[in-house]
């Protein structure tokens, strides 16, 4: 069965680094979303591309953060400059189109901000 | 805003049937659906419901009224593995944004 996957699973860095987290979509889904979770807390909407530009955005997702589809297969979250609260788990989400609501969630990126 | 409310926890035996309630304050869902995480893991979908009723797939129903902002999710013939936390989420705008509740944590016993 076709899923959607995540690299790194696991990423740790320093106060104002930049990091790339990586999703693979599932090939033939048209809708990518980013969702984060804090340890322990509800998921929470960060944003969804579609047609390659993004479609929506949460308050979070402010300037620091950008989402690119480089290469028609990558999906890439970016923070620019990492802040503390920014550790937590990032989702990436495809669905097929937009009348079927099903969104298949990866696996996910643990982000440790230290 | 939009918000979801549901308990934060419940618990139940094997065999049992048990119902997660959801209740939401919003003008601007079209619909509710359920996801299930187990720990460590990712969100996977269970259920959707656009109109009011009930949608039933296997072991797991999903009920909706929109007159009452208010939906549950029933788990019949419980077993170990369902174990785990459910959400409720709200679906948003023209794009499928999902707005999760805060998630009921399920733990089943023999």
């Amino acid at each position: 069965e076709p899923e959607v996957t995540q690299t790194p699973s696991h990423q740790v860095t320093q106060m104002g680094q930049e990091v790339i987290l990586r999703c693979v979509p599932i090939s033939n889904h048209l809708y990518f979303y980013w969702y984060r979770q804090i340890l322990g807390q509800k998921v929470e909407f960060l944003v969804s591309f579609y047609n390659n530009e993004i479609s929506e955005k949460s308050e979070i997702f402010d300037d620091q953060f950008s989402v690119e589809r480089p290469d028609g297969s990558n999906f890439t979250l970016k923070i620019r400059s990492t802040k503390l609260e920014d550790s937590a788990m990032y989702f990436c989400a495809t669905q097929p189109g937009q009348t079927i609501p099903e969104q298949y969630f990866g696996p996910g990126t643990r982000l440790t901000v230290t | 805003g939009q918000s979801l409310e549901q308990p934060s926890e419940v618990t139940a035996v094997e065999g049992a049937i048990v119902q997660i309630n959801c209740t939401y304050q919003t003008s601007g869902f079209y619909g509710l659906s359920w996801y299930q995480q187990h720990d460590g893991g990712a969100p996977t979908f269970l259920s959707y419901n656009a109109l009011d009723g009930l949608e039933e797939t296997g072991r797991f129903s999903s009920f909706l009224s929109r007159s009452d902002s208010y939906g549950y999710l029933l788990l019949q013939e419980l077993q170990m593995k369902d174990s785990a936390s459910y959400f409720c989420a709200g679906l948003s705008g023209g794009y499928n944004k999902l707005i999760f509740g805060a998630g009921t944590r399920l733990a089943v016993h023999p």
